[in-house]
C-alpha cells in the first residue's frame, strides 16, 4: 500500500473555528490533491500542489488555504469553518513522471456544527 | 478547461452479466491520462484501470477493460463477468500534462453500480 496517510480521521468542530487538516505522504510524490466528496457531487478538487511552495486552486476553493512546506506534508486548513464545509475530505498523491495512478488516503470525515 | 461527465448515476447489472459505465471527457491538453476508481461503501478509494491518450490498444487489468474512443472524448469502463463485489460507486477521472494543467487530477460525479443475485 502506499504510504499516505491523513489525520485526523474524524472531526467535529463548531462554526467559525479554523481547522487544519493533514496529508502526509512517504512516496516522495510530487503532486498532492485535496478532494472533498459529497453525494450527488463526486469527488470535487479544492487544492493541488506540483512541488514545495507550489500550489493551485481547484473547483472548490472558497474558504480553503493549503500550505506546502515540505515534500511529504500537505496541509488543507479551513479558515472559519462553515456548515457547507461539513463533508469527507480526501487527499491524494501522484506522481507525473511515472504516470501511475493517483493514491489516496483514508479520508477524513469533518462535520461543522 | 477540463472536465469528466458521467451520465449514469446508477446502473444495475445481472451477477455474471458485463456492465459498461459511461465516460466522456473534454480537454485541450494533448497529452492526458484517464482513469477508474471503484469505491465500495467501506469509503475507500481504489485504482482500477488508466490509459495514457497516446497509448494505441485499449487497457485491460483482469475483468475491467477501457474501451478508449479518443475521437469521441469517451473512456467506458467495461467489467465482465460481474460479481456481487463490485457493487460499489465508479469514478471516471483525467490528469492533465505537465505543459497543460499542471497535472490537475478531476473526477466525474460517479456512477452507482449495483449488482443483483
Amino acid at each position: 500500500d502506499a504510504g499516505i496517510t491523513q489525520s485526523p480521521r474524524h472531526k467535529v468542530t463548531e462554526t467559525g473555528t479554523p481547522v487544519t487538516l493533514r496529508c502526509h505522504q512517504t512516496e516522495n510524490h510530487r503532486y498532492m490533491y485535496w478532494y472533498r466528496q459529497d453525494p450527488g457531487h463526486g469527488l470535487r478538487l479544492i487544492h493541488y500542489s506540483y512541488g514545495v511552495k507550489d500550489t493551485d486552486k481547484g473547483e472548490v476553493s472558497d474558504g480553503y488555504s493549503v500550505s506546502r512546506s515540505k515534500t511529504e506534508d500537505f496541509l488543507l486548513t479551513l479558515e472559519s469553518a462553515t456548515s457547507s464545509q461539513t463533508s469527507v475530505y480526501f487527499c491524494a498523491i501522484s506522481d507525473l513522471d511515472s504516470n501511475t495512478e493517483a493514491f489516496f488516503g483514508q479520508g477524513t470525515r469533518l462535520t461543522v456544527v | 478547461a477540463q472536465k469528466i461527465t458521467q451520465t449514469q448515476p446508477g446502473m444495475f447489472v445481472q451477477e455474471k452479466e458485463a456492465v459498461t459505465l459511461d465516460c466522456t471527457y473534454d480537454t485541450s491538453d494533448p497529452s492526458y491520462g484517464l482513469f477508474w476508481y471503484k469505491q465500495p461503501s467501506s469509503g475507500e478509494m481504489i485504482f482500477l484501470i488508466y490509459q495514457g491518450s497516446y497509448d494505441q490498444q485499449n487497457a485491460t487489468e483482469g475483468r475491467y477493460s477501457l474501451n478508449f474512443q479518443k475521437a469521441r472524448k469517451s473512456a467506458n469502463l467495461v467489467i465482465s463477468a460481474s460479481q456481487l463485489g463490485d457493487s460499489a460507486m465508479y469514478f471516471c477521472a483525467m490528469r492533465g500534462s505537465y505543459g497543460g494543467s499542471q497535472g490537475n487530477l478531476i473526477f466525474g460525479k460517479g456512477t452507482k453500480l449495483s449488482v443483483k443475485p
